[in-house]
């Protein structure tokens, strides 16, 4: 069925270190795919999407690209802050169909000044 | 202010006793679903409404009912609440695009603690 992987965290950095969360997801078909956010103490919120290939989705300076061949999502951002500290979710949905989105285990980030 | 809300935020409880976690949207959204998030296994879907009266199991729907009378409201029940549905619990909302659920809104989350 359809799957997402993210990689494991926890993940520390320092402020203004470069990050790369990366995101793999398994699927017949072209879904769109999102990154959602998860601040402390707060729902989801929505980062970022993407809806076909080479598509590049990008806010507060976080950016991903649809790779079709590589079937990823990763999530980048060149200079981290402190409030970005949060968790971050992949998630996938089908363009016609779907019912939901389908999301991956969350990274958890730290950012340290 | 376009918001999903959720009631209780908390609630600690025991095995047996019949709760109900309240959901509202003001965005007139048609789709809205319940999830659960527990560590390592990110949110699994409990339950969907693609509109009012119209509901399906999601991923994990055992031992969880709702009901979709109106529109702006989603309540998710739990009759007989054991300790492994102590979780975290969101609400979400979206607009359906193409008949599929687009950008969904969550509420901040109801923290439930079963004992």
């Amino acid at each position: 069925g359809d799957s997402v992987t993210q990689m494991e965290g926890p993940v520390t950095l320092s402020e203004e270190a470069f990050l790369t969360i990366n995101c793999t997801y398994t699927a017949t078909g072209y879904p769109s795919l999102f990154w959602y956010v998860q601040y402390p103490g707060e729902g989801l919120q929505l980062l970022l999407k993407a809806t076909k290939a080479d598509d590049k989705g990008s806010n507060k300076g976080f950016e991903a690209t649809y790779r079709k061949e590589t079937t990823s999502f990763h999530l980048e951002k060149g200079s981290v802050q402190v409030s970005d500290s949060a968790v971050y979710f992949c998630a996938l949905r089908w363009i016609q169909g779907a019912q939901k989105l389908v999301f991956g285990q969350g990274t958890r980030l730290t950012i340290n000044p | 202010e376009a918001q999903v809300t959720q009631n209780p935020r908390y609630l600690i409880t025991v095995t047996g006793k019949k709760l109900t976690v309240t959901c509202s949207q003001n965005m007139n959204h048609e789709y809205m679903s319940w999830y659960r998030q527990d560590p390592g296994l990110g949110l699994r879907q409990i339950y969907y409404s693609m509109n009012v009266e119209v509901t399906d199991k999601g991923d994990v729907p055992e031992g969880y009912k709702v009901s979709r009378k109106e529109k702006r409201n989603f309540p998710l029940i739990l009759e007989s609440p054991s300790p492994n549905q102590t979780s975290l619990y969101f609400c979400a909302s979206s607009l359906l695009t193409s008949g599929t659920p687009d950008t969904q809104y969550f509420g901040p989350g109801t923290r439930l603690t079963v004992l």
